[in-house]
């Protein structure tokens, strides 16, 4: 079975300073990874996602995600945060061959200070 | 865009109490998924249907139980409410045939069992 493991619960950061969320996953077979993230108050929404392909991927909003399968991780980047990044991220991975269920981190919640 | 509904955002219910908890996608979506998220637990999969009237046990499916009459339907059910039921729910869907399809989330449901 996979799992994955965010080990920073809370990440606390000055607005414009760079943050680096960690993610690593165990699994034996080839996986698709995900980062979502959920305001206040909200359901989850996607970030963004690596399938194949370039090992980096980017998001709308800057952040940015790197795929190392030696490292089994999938940290999340952003050179610049604002306010508006306050949430929380999901690190999820999805195994190949069907099904579609993802299953999630414990959540890394990003706090953005002035 | 997609939309996943939630029919109740806030619920108080009583120990013992039956309890539905409804969703609806209007995208077609072949795949419906109930979580429940929890602090420091992430989100964890409950129930996971595929098509109409078919289901599977996600990783905590005790005391839980699921129905799908119509493709864009997904209620969930809790058949006794006990206090340790106390969560945050959130249905989602996503289109089927591919592990790397984007899950979809509503906005969630917080229940209360007192």
């Amino acid at each position: 079975a996979q799992s994955v493991t965010q080990l920073d619960s809370q990440v606390p950061v000055f607005e414009e300073a760079p943050v680096e969320l960690r993610c690593n996953y165990s699994s034996s077979v080839s996986v698709y990874l995900f980062w979502y993230v959920q305001y206040p108050n909200q359901g989850l929404q996607l970030l963004l996602k690596y399938l194949s392909g370039s090992t980096l991927v980017e998001s709308i909003n800057g952040f940015e995600a790197e795929f190392n399968k030696s490292q089994t991780s999938f940290h999340l980047r952003k050179p610049s945060v604002h306010i508006s990044d306050t949430a929380e991220y999901f690190c999820a991975v999805s195994l190949g061959g069907g099904g579609n269920k993802l299953t999630f981190g414990t959540g890394t919640q990003l706090k953005v200070e002035l | 865009d997609v939309k996943v509904t939630q029919s109740s955002r806030y619920l108080v219910k009583r120990t013992g109490e039956k309890v539905f908890l409804e969703c609806v996608q209007d995208m077609d979506h072949e795949n419906m998924f109930w979580y429940r998220q929890d602090p420091g637990l992430g989100l964890r999969l409950i129930y996971f249907s595929y098509d109409v009237k078919m289901k599977e046990k996600g990783d905590i499916p005790e005391g839980y139980s699921v129905s799908r009459e119509k493709k864009e339907r997904f209620s969930l059910i809790l058949e006794s409410a006990s206090t340790n039921q106390t969560s945050m729910y959130l249905c989602a869907s996503s289109r089927s045939g591919f592990s790397g399809n984007t899950i979809y989330f509503g906005e969630g449901s917080w229940l209360t069992v007192v």
